[in-house]
């Protein structure tokens, strides 16, 4: 299947532990994103690399950091979690930087994490 | 500043009915309008996608419009099925950054 997949889709974790979430994409596209949906549900955007180059870095505590090894996988990596990072965390792809409206976002299931 | 406001921010209807739900933005400089449905546990999925030129887009029982001047965009949807309850997210694409601004969402939900 063509697709974003994010693993894990369900994360519970402590606070102050240090957690990673995957994402890979087989769809070809140059580009991928991290957002975040909070409990309001609004999307916003992390990071954003366009070939393993990072492109788009949002206010994020700097205990967020993405890591691309290759344009097909984008892996997000938080150290010491808060509670305040609970929320649901979406990978998304596009073939070019988002604003262009000849291209789509694909977005991944979602990692729904929890941190208590 | 860039925002997107959706309303209602939430309906029910009952199956086979039509609803329409409304957009507005300020993002400027504007270079699309998108609309997601989200099913609950899952990511986004495009329906339309608009640029400043297009005032209408259908995908199946969906139609979207956008009207450029006033900043305003409605989802229109046909003939509801139990399958269309989920959130409806207005997204706006700024040229200028590429980023996208999203809405909160309208929820959705269709009852037999």
């Amino acid at each position: 299947d063509t697709a974003v997949s994010q693993t894990p889709k369900y994360l519970v974790t402590q606070m102050g532990n240090d957690k990673s979430i995957k994402c890979e994409q087989n769809l070809g596209h140059d580009t991928m994103y991290w957002y975040k949906q909070d409990s309001k549900k609004f999307l916003k955007i992390m990071f954003s690399y366009n070939n393993k180059e990072l492109i788009i870095n949002e206010t994020v505590p700097n205990r967020f950091s993405p890591k691309s090894p290759d344009k097909a996988h984008l892996n997000l990596h938080i150290n010491s979690l808060e509670l305040g990072d609970s929320a649901v965390y979406f990978c998304a792809s596009s073939q070019a930087l988002g604003g262009d409206p000849h291209y789509g976002y694909t977005f991944g299931s979602g990692t729904r994490l929890t941190v208590v | 500043k860039n925002q997107v406001e959706q309303s209602p921010q939430s309906l029910i209807i009952l199956e086979g009915k039509n609803c329409t739900l409304q957009c507005n933005y300020t993002v400027s400089p504007f270079s699309n309008l998108r609309w997601y449905k989200q099913d609950t546990g899952r990511g986004p999925v495009s329906l339309t996608i608009m640029t400043f030129s297009e005032n209408t887009k259908s995908n199946g029982r969906y139609t979207a419009t956008l009207d450029a001047d006033t900043k305003q965009s409605s989802l229109h949807i046909t003939a509801s099925q139990l399958s269309d309850s989920a959130s409806y997210i207005c997204v706006v694409g700024s040229s200028n950054t590429g980023k996208l601004i999203f809405g909160q969402g309208t929820t959705l939900q269709v009852k037999p």
